[in-house]
């Protein structure tokens, strides 16, 4: 069975500093990729999507990037981070084909103090 | 704006009641999905719609389409405390590939 791992859970950061936050699916190959933020109590925001490795489409104009360095891994990087990139964050993949259901990890709370 | 929008923000039921919430968007779509998210958890798949169905059941579950009025509702029958959660729906535009465009949510309260 597929399972999608994130990491850090928690995370805690100063202003200015460098993120670097990592997605890993298993059990299945060439997924779709998904970095979604959400604001508390509010819906999800897509950040970035990859078809395949080294393919990153961005959704939003913003201080942060992401990398798929293999096919099931997934990273979020900021080199400077700002108050108003904390939220949660979460991945999430899908099958390359036939209706995109997608496939949520836990999310990783960010706070930028 | 979001391509879904859900109606009403926040419910709160007593346990055994149903609940009905409703999910509006704004262009075509291939099929619309709900997704349940416990507080502080990632989303849960729960059900998917295609744009050439009406309705459809999933256990307690029950989501109707309506393709002319750009719209969905997600009932959820005989409540229990364990649906306490944020249900969201999300659009898989045909114009929009891979992505799926996910509302605002409404957050459901079952009180025991």
């Amino acid at each position: 069975s597929q399972t999608i791992h994130q990491w850090p859970a928690t995370l805690v950061q100063p202003v200015g500093s460098p993120l670097s936050l990592e997605c890993t699916v298993e059990g299945t190959s060439n997924p779709n990729l998904y970095w979604y933020r959400q604001a508390a109590g509010r819906g999800l925001q897509l950040l970035f999507y990859s078809v395949g490795i080294g393919q990153i489409s961005s959704e939003v104009p913003q201080n942060l990037s992401a990398s798929r360095p293999q096919d099931r891994q997934f990273i979020l990087s900021s080199k400077k981070l700002l108050l108003s990139d904390s939220g949660f964050y979460l991945c999430a993949w899908s099958s390359g084909t036939g209706d995109y259901e997608q496939y949520f990890g836990p999310g990783t709370r960010l706070t930028v103090t | 704006s979001q391509q879904g929008e859900e109606d009403p923000q926040a419910l709160s039921i007593q346990e055994g009641e149903n609940a009905t919430m409703n999910c509006s968007y704004k262009t075509s779509i291939n099929n619309l999905q709900w997704y349940r998210q416990n507080s502080g958890r990632g989303l849960v798949h729960l059900i998917l719609i295609r744009s050439n169905e009406r309705e459809k059941h999933s256990g307690r579950l029950r989501v109707t389409l309506d393709t002319s009025k750009k719209s969905s509702s997600l009932l959820i029958t005989a409540s229990r405390a364990a649906d306490t959660a944020s249900y969201f729906c999300a659009t898989d535009a045909r114009a929009a590939g891979n992505k799926l465009t996910f509302g605002g949510g409404t957050r459901v309260l079952v009180k025991p």
